[in-house]
């Protein structure tokens, strides 16, 4: 597709279980940046990718969340032994080039329920 | 990191007026300023965007000024719809470090029709 597609768009879990969340990022983006957003809130940064490399994971909240990027285009965030507090809309966005001075295009979003 | 700040955070206009969304920033490196719009349930989208090299830029209903010395940028929407109603979104762009948007905390905008 043309633009940044993430799965699942829904998801409910239970408290201590393993989720994965997939970003399939604009074909040729190079820049891959996972955000977080609860309600009534803007984005909230959690990890940023250049190429296959995590350039910065400074937002990550513990180490319960990780991410891959293993080709450099699809990207997995992954979230062990969820909590209620990580239910939120985890958002997608790629960019062209990771040097800044570009638009930054979202996925539609996974709700996460963590329950 | 980026400290960003958006006001109001709620705005509430009747149908035709105009609305002016502010941000202010702190990293005196950022050089590239969008705002993006996001509708209840939806992905936030570019509207509008502007570079350090300029002081204001037109998109037919909506502009963005930057003031760089003072740094603050704004968005301005004149004659408002029902359909502008939405949450606006800041998010400067550094032009160092690990190049990632911090993204304000968002201004509501309600049009009456």
């Amino acid at each position: 597709g043309a633009g940044v597609s993430q799965t699942p768009s829904n998801k409910v879990t239970e408290k201590g279980k393993y989720v994965e969340l997939r970003c399939d990022p604009i074909s040729g983006h190079t820049a891959l940046y996972w955000y977080r957003q609860s309600l009534g809130q803007g984005p909230e940064f959690l990890i940023y990718f250049q190429g296959t490399g995590a350039a910065d994971d400074s937002g990550l909240p513990n180490d319960r969340f990780f991410a891959v990027r293993p080709e450099g285009s699809v990207s997995t965030l992954k979230i062990q032994r969820t909590e209620r507090g990580d239910s939120a809309v985890y958002l997608c966005a790629s960019s062209s080039a990771g040097g800044g001075n570009t638009e930054a295009f979202f996925g539609q979003g996974t709700r996460l329920t963590v329950v | 990191g980026e400290n960003v700040e958006q006001h109001p955070s709620t705005l509430s206009v009747q149908e035709g007026d105009s609305a002016v969304i502010k941000c202010t920033y702190s990293d005196s490196a950022s050089n590239y300023f969008p705002w993006y719009k996001q509708e209840l349930g939806k992905r936030p989208q570019l509207i509008i965007d502007i570079r350090s090299n300029v002081g204001e830029k037109k998109d037919q209903r909506i502009a963005v000024t930057l003031n760089k010395t003072a740094k603050h940028f704004s968005l301005h929407i004149t004659e408002t719809q029902p359909e502008d109603s939405a949450v606006y979104f800041c998010a400067p762009f550094p032009s160092g470090g690990s190049y990632i948007p911090t993204f304000g905390r968002g201004t509501s905008l309600i049009v009456h029709p």
